[in-house]
């Protein structure tokens, strides 16, 4: 089974500087979509950005970036320009083809201090 | 479209009691999954549907838990009887098929007494 790694309990940024949330997967599908998630403390899980594997190209959202590296099975989310509704806990999630279900990584709490 | 939308938001109940969970998914969607999060387990999957078929319920955690889907708009959850260790929030999550992003619902936060 596909296993989601974020290493990152908890990270904090400056308001207005650059963060990058890591996260790892397991997986031994060719094709597959990553995710990022973010969950404020209303708890609504929200959309942040998405990759699809066959995809060398990072997806970028505005001030949200990835950095996917497929052999290294890397997935990383950068956060520009940081804003205090940036804070949030932040799930990685990894989504099969092949079942489409999605696994979700344990999450990094981002703090965002003024 | 007004989203996944859950009920009720809130849930406190006395252990032994049943619990009905709620769930309407957006129209359109073929895919509906129910997670269950806690700070110890973190996500996690318990059952999914498509086209209101149980494609996988390896995530139930044992006979209490039941869930159906008796049409394209509407789904149940159901704890009987509920426990204290079931106390978490439960998401219910649709999807279209393959490469989309599931939409969530805003949860329910189920407290057992």
């Amino acid at each position: 089974a596909q296993t989601v790694t974020q290493s990152q309990p908890e990270m904090s940024v400056q308001e207005a500087e650059t963060v990058t949330l890591s996260c790892t997967y397991d997986t031994s599908e060719s094709d597959y979509y990553l995710f990022w998630y973010k969950q404020p403390p209303s708890r609504q899980m929200i959309l942040v950005i998405r990759q699809e594997a066959y995809k060398q190209q990072n997806a970028t959202e505005n001030r949200f970036s990835v950095n996917f590296q497929k052999a290294a099975k890397s997935f990383s989310l950068k956060i520009s320009d940081s804003q205090l509704g940036d804070a949030a806990m932040y799930f990685c999630a990894y989504r099969s083809v092949n079942n489409n279900d999605m696994r979700f990584g344990a999450g990094t709490r981002l703090t965002v201090k003024p | 479209d007004a989203g996944v939308i859950q009920s009720p938001r809130h849930e406190v109940t006395e252990m032994g009691q049943e619990v009905t969970l709620r769930c309407k998914p957006i129209s359109g969607h073929d895919y509906l999954f129910w997670y269950r999060q806690t700070m110890m387990r973190g996500l996690e999957l318990l059952i999914y549907f498509n086209n209101n078929v149980p494609i996988d319920d390896s995530g139930m955690p044992e006979d209490r838990f039941s869930a159906k889907m008796p049409n394209a708009s509407f789904s149940t959850l159901k704890i009987q009887p509920s426990e204290p260790r079931d106390s978490a929030v439960y998401f219910c999550a649709s999807s279209l098929t393959g490469r989309s992003g599931y939409t969530f619902g805003s949860g329910t936060r189920l407290t057992v007494v």
